[in-house]
């Protein structure tokens, strides 16, 4: 029940095109939902995130969707390029807890 | 660059030995986790210290040891290792732990068991 599913495993995208990763929970005591991207031999880095009272946000090129009926929430990086080439974890946090629940990851290729 | 410092940053060992891995968070924050990434396990929360104390515990084994010291660097023990137990390490620091900080991570520690 405190696990994070996370779809695709991998992801190759044309440059200019729209990434999309999506995440799954069934823990409704989570209540904060980060987006991490780690490049190879680096620690993962916060990306963007969402608490569950809202539906959407955005920052430049990504936005998070989220669906608490459904309890799934999906991360959008629109006109990939390829820098954004890297692994993308989504994440889950109890409330009151700091431990981060993790994703399996998502390895994204975006093709020049 | 993340502001959490680790060393060392590779580390090659054998079966049996035990090893050190230390961990200085972000200069003001006051909690530290420790993180295992692995091929078949993903990234899995350890442990959590706050301000010199354990607060959270996740799937750390008992062979795995933790601990904050008063300047605030965590070192994280691993004995009697295996070769599952091969992955990388990662320390993450924020302000005070609660749920909706930022977690910083550090570069890793890779640990290599043969």
């Amino acid at each position: 029940q405190q696990q994070v599913k996370q779809s695709p495993q991998s992801l190759i995208v044309q440059k200019g095109g729209i990434s999309i990763i999506n995440c799954a929970y069934e823990n409704t005591a989570f209540d904060y939902f980060p987006w991490y991207q780690q490049f190879p031999g680096k620690g993962p880095a916060l990306l963007i995130a969402i608490r569950p009272d809202v539906s959407e946000k955005k920052e430049g090129r990504f936005t998070i969707s989220f669906n608490k009926s459904a309890k799934q929430f999906s991360l959008h990086i629109m006109d990939s390029q390829p820098g954004d080439s890297a692994t993308y974890f989504c994440a889950a946090r109890i409330g009151g807890l700091g431990k981060l629940i993790f994703g399996q990851g998502t390895e994204l290729s975006v093709k020049p | 660059d993340s502001g959490v410092t680790q060393t060392p940053k590779h580390l090659i060992t054998a079966t049996g030995q035990r090893v050190t891995l230390r961990c200085s968070p972000r200069s003001g924050d006051l909690s530290v986790y420790w993180y295992q990434q692995s091929l078949d396990q993903g990234l899995q929360f350890l442990i959590q210290y706050y301000n010199g104390e354990e607060r959270a515990k996740g799937n750390i084994l008992e062979r795995f040891s933790a601990q904050q010291f008063p300047d605030l660097h965590s070192e994280l023990n691993l004995s009697s290792l295996e070769l599952g137990d091969s992955a990388l390490y990662f320390c993450a620091s924020s302000v005070v732990g609660g749920s909706s900080e930022t977690q910083y991570f550090g570069p890793g520690t890779r640990l290599l068991v043969l």
